[in-house]
């Protein structure tokens, strides 16, 4: 079952800030972020652990409740070059590793000037 | 150091013909992933491989198999084309540092499109 991103889309001008949530039905060991920028594949962000440990992009910071099982991706200060889509993958807790990552349905940023 | 190449970028099948979209990776990476992307949709498994010789079902693997014969190469083959697969198809190939730290590697896409 997918993990349940809102919003589906959001638009802002540059220099504001955003968040995007991620909610799994599912109990997750870690959360991945990608952004994909349009006619491109996707690329990785940021992985949040079972455990509270983080690691990945240094101007994107993210969080993962694992009681929740809500993950949220924090963007300030947005650039124009912030534009696109942004999916949380879900690596459930009790079936194999990173190969079964289960993908949200994206969220669409748009940065304007 | 290429990473993840598919081919073909894009193809045009009929309803019943079967093709294979083809995946490499060299990066020695044993995790890999087919992906299909609708509009709306996000991205959905069809199938993995956690190696050479085994491979498994993901969320949608009807209509499709695949094998891994090598680490670099994981095929994913169309038995007989449907419009319902029409889609963009990414293989990912997935990198895994230890202590649950994993990062997905995804190739540029195939645009299939069953008429």
């Amino acid at each position: 079952q997918q993990p349940v991103q809102s919003p589906q889309a959001v638009i802002l001008r540059e220099g504001e800030d955003a968040v995007i949530n991620c909610s799994s039905s599912k109990a997750l060991y870690s959360v991945h972020w990608y952004r994909q920028k349009h006619g491109e594949a996707p690329v990785f962000l940021m992985i949040l652990l079972k455990g509270g440990e983080q690691k990945g992009h240094e101007k994107i910071s993210a969080s993962f409740n694992e009681k929740k099982q809500q993950s949220s991706l924090y963007l300030t200060a947005s650039q124009l070059s912030y534009s696109g889509t942004y999916f949380c993958g879900g690596r459930p807790l009790t079936q194999g590793g990173s190969e079964k990552l289960v993908f949200g349905k994206g969220t669409k940023l748009t940065v304007n000037p | 150091n290429a990473g993840v190449t598919q081919t073909p970028k894009f193809q045009v099948l009929k309803t019943g013909q079967s093709m294979t979209l083809q995946c490499a990776q060299d990066m020695n990476h044993e995790y890999m992933s087919w992906y299909r992307q609708d509009p709306g949709m996000g991205l959905r498994l069809i199938h993995y491989s956690v190696g050479a010789g085994i491979t498994d079902q993901g969320e949608v693997p009807n209509g499709y198999n695949v094998s891994r014969s090598t680490t670099e190469d994981f095929p994913l083959r169309l038995l007989s084309a449907a419009p319902s697969q029409t889609s963009v198809y990414f293989c990912a190939s997935i990198r895994n540092a230890g202590t649950g730290y994993t990062e997905a590697f995804f190739g540029q896409g195939t645009r299939l499109t069953v008429v």
